[in-house]
């Protein structure tokens, strides 16, 4: 069965330092992969997403990039975070049999 | 028009009620519809599929009306577990990406 890990559980960060957030996936190859973010009282707002390495489809403009350097890992990162950054960052993937998605345990981030 | 709307609630209602939840969305071309069911602080966790003819799966049920755009769950005998957000979930049909558009949730609150 498929398991995703991501780390860390929880962060705080300055204004203005990097980050760097991973996922990674056992028990599947060549997976779809995707970041998500949930501001405080908000819905799942998608990031990005990916259908192979090297591959990254940007969902909406903002400061954060992702990567994907090997088959099952994926990584969120931004250069310079914001106060706006701040929120509950999943990672998943997407099912091949029925098209849906299962989420890892997600990093709490918060930007002071 | 919001691609995926729910009533955001909460829902307060005693153990044992039966409470249904509404979900309208805004992609007639969409093919794959699912519930999620969110706790507190945590991933969202599929909670089931919703299937043309309507699903049932323990004291849950789902129905889709392809022709209204609309999507409902019914939870009979609510216990305390019960108590969660559940999000409303919608694919948006473009080949091989397996993207999702989450609703902002409806929130469940079973009292004793």
């Amino acid at each position: 069965s498929q398991t995703i890990h991501q780390w860390p559980a929880t962060l705080v960060q300055p204004v203005g330092s990097p980050l760097s957030l991973e996922c990674t996936v056992e028990g599947t190859s060549n997976p779809n992969l995707y970041w998500y973010r949930q501001a405080a009282g908000r819905g799942l707002q998608l990031l990005f997403y990916s259908v192979g390495i090297g591959q990254i489809s940007s969902e909406v403009p903002q400061n954060l990039s992702a990567s994907r350097p090997q088959d099952r890992q994926f990584i969120l990162s931004s250069k310079k975070l914001l106060l706006s950054d701040s929120g509950f960052y999943l990672c998943a993937i997407l099912s091949r049999f029925y098209n849906e998605q299962f989420f890892g345990p997600g990093t709490r981030l918060t930007v002071l | 028009r919001k691609e995926v709307e729910q009533d955001p609630g909460p829902f307060n209602v005693p153990e044992g009620a039966t409470v249904a939840f509404n979900c309208t969305y805004s992609n007639s071309a969409s093919q794959s519809f699912f519930w999620y069911r969110q706790d507190c602080r945590k991933e969202p966790k599929l909670l089931m599929s919703v299937y043309s003819s309507g699903n049932e799966d323990g004291r849950f049920t789902a129905q889709l009306n392809r022709a209204s755009q609309y999507i409902s769950l019914l939870i009979r005998d609510s216990k305390l577990s019960d108590s969660a957000t559940y999000l409303c979930v919608v694919n948006i049909p473009v080949i091989t990406t397996g993207k999702l558009i989450f609703g902002q949730g409806t929130t469940l609150q079973v009292k004793p």
